[in-house]
């Protein structure tokens, strides 16, 4: 079974900088089969990338993923208030990290 | 719109038996999987399994196989999550969700989630 480590666990930053997550995975996994989500309190996930670099649809391309093998990121350019949230990567198969809040500093 | 609507929210003894249920609009329902996804109270989110609506195929993941059974009935577009002996600790909201592409595992369409209490 594949183990998905996310971090930080929780990221303290101002609305216009930098975020940088990471996805670190306990033996390779195909880029093909990488995923990120967001979610708000109360809301279901949403789908930000999948094929670790392909955004969904309607999603900002202030959200960007890369990576490959083991370690993967999800990099949002400029923060915007409403990105505040929690995200989740996900090994198509069907794991998913413990998350990292993203959260206003 | 595609969209998944789940059933509404329970409240449950231990020992009871639910089933849960997902219904899909907007597309062929028996072209894309159907998983469903657990999220207990402020924790992650784990994949428990899928279905293949066309042949009612499942896989379970090792943490939930056994514990739940997922089927789904074509005719009327609707994908189920049922329990046998509900316990407190299947406390948490459920979602149905649909992937981005056929035979992927990428979820871009979800249920709105149906949150299940089990008390005594």
């Amino acid at each position: 079974e594949i183990v998905l480590t996310q971090s930080p666990g929780t990221l303290s930053l101002s609305p216009g900088e930098r975020a940088t997550l990471s996805c670190r995975a306990s033996q390779s996994v195909s880029s093909s089969y990488l995923a990120w989500y967001q979610q708000k309190p109360g809301q279901a996930p949403r789908l930000l990338i999948y094929g670790a670099s392909s955004r969904a649809t309607g999603i900002p391309d202030r959200f960007s993923g890369s990576g490959s093998g083991t370690d993967f990121t999800l990099t949002i350019s400029r923060l915007e208030p409403e990105d505040f949230a929690v995200y989740y990567c996900q090994q198509y198969g069907s794991f998913f990290g413990q998350g990292t809040k993203l959260e206003i500093k | 719109e595609v969209q998944l609507v789940q059933s509404g929210a329970e409240v449950k003894k231990p020992g009871e038996s639910l089933r849960i249920s997902c219904k899909g609009s907007g597309y062929s329902f028996t072209s894309y999987w159907i998983s469903w996804v657990r999220q207990m109270p402020g924790k992650g989110l784990e994949w428990m399994g899928r279905i293949d609506p066309s042949d009612s195929y499942t896989n379970y993941s090792p943490s939930f196989q056994g514990h739940v059974t997922i089927s789904a009935d074509k005719s009327i577009s609707t994908a189920y999550l049922q329990w046998s002996s509900l316990k407190a600790s299947d406390t948490a909201m459920y979602y149905c969700a649909r992937p981005v592409r056929v035979a992927t595992d990428a979820f871009d369409i979800w249920g709105q989630g149906t949150m299940v209490t089990v008390s005594s």
